[in-house]
C-alpha cells in the first residue's frame, strides 16, 4: 500500500520560530510536492521537487523554502513563522512521466502559529 | 495559464437522490482535468481524471464526469448519492510548470452535504 508520512498531524509554534514539516514517502516517486490548504481557497502549490537537490517554486513560496536531500524526503521550512502561516499543510508525491497527475497525499500536519 | 472555478462552495443532497458539482475551466490548449475527493480526517484521492481520450469519464465509487469543451465545463455527477459521499471535492488542472515539469491547480473546493 502507497504511503506518505508527515511527521506530526498537529503542530503550534510562536511567531518568528523556524519551523520543519517533514514529508516521507516510500513509493520510489520522483516527483514531491508541498501545497497549504486553507477553507474556501483550495490546495496552492508551495514547492515542488522533480529530483534530489531540485526544487521548484510554485504559486505562494514566499516565507518558505524547502530541501530534498534524498529522493524520499522532502522538507518544508518557515525560516521565521507568521501567524498568517497558520494553516494545514499537505505533502504529496507522485511518479515522473505521464501518470505525474495522480498525486498520493499525507494526512497532513494543521500549523498553529501564535 | 490554466485555472479551475469550482460554482459551489456547498452543495446539500438528499440520500438517493443526484449529485452535481460543477467545475469550469480555463485554457490555452486542451487540459487534463481531473477530480479529487478528499473525507473528512483522511488524505486526498483521485476519484477520476480526463486526458484528453473520452470525453465522458467514469471515477470510483459511481462518479463521473464529462468534459465539454464548447462550455469549457467537467462537472461531477453520480445519479444517487449516499451518506458516504459526503465529503469535499476539487476540481483539478495539470499545468505545466517550468522546464516543462507538471504541477496541479486545485479549484477552491466544494463541500457536498448528504442528507438522510
Amino acid at each position: 500500500d502507497v504511503k506518505v508520512t508527515q511527521s506530526s498531524r498537529y503542530l503550534v509554534k510562536r511567531t518568528g520560530e523556524k519551523v520543519f514539516l517533514e514529508c516521507v514517502q516510500d513509493m520510489d516517486h520522483e516527483n514531491m510536492f508541498w501545497y497549504r490548504q486553507d477553507p474556501g481557497l483550495g490546495l496552492r502549490l508551495i514547492y515542488f521537487s522533480y529530483d534530489v537537490k531540485m526544487k521548484e517554486k510554485g504559486d505562494i513560496p514566499e516565507g518558505y523554502s524547502v530541501s530534498r536531500e534524498k529522493k524520499e524526503r522532502f522538507s518544508l521550512i518557515l525560516e521565521s513563522a507568521s501567524t498568517n502561516q497558520t494553516s494545514m499543510y499537505l505533502c504529496a508525491s507522485s511518479l515522473m512521466g505521464p501518470d505525474s497527475y495522480e498525486q498520493y497525499f499525507g494526512p497532513g500536519t494543521r500549523l498553529t502559529v501564535t | 495559464a490554466q485555472s479551475v472555478t469550482q460554482l459551489d462552495s456547498h452543495v446539500s443532497v438528499s440520500e438517493g437522490t443526484p449529485v452535481l458539482l460543477r467545475c469550469n475551466y480555463s485554457s490555452s490548449y486542451s487540459p487534463s482535468l481531473f477530480w479529487y475527493v478528499q473525507h473528512p480526517n483522511k488524505g486526498l484521492q483521485l476519484l477520476l481524471k480526463y486526458t484528453s481520450a473520452a470525453t465522458l469519464v467514469k471515477g470510483i465509487n459511481g462518479f463521473e464526469a464529462e468534459f465539454k469543451k464548447s462550455e469549457t465545463s467537467f462537472h461531477l455527477t453520480k445519479p444517487s448519492a449516499h451518506m458516504s459521499d459526503a465529503a469535499e471535492y476539487f476540481c483539478v488542472v495539470s499545468a505545466a510548470r517550468t522546464a516543462g515539469r507538471r504541477a496541479l491547480t486545485f479549484g477552491s473546493g466544494t463541500r457536498l452535504q448528504v442528507q438522510p
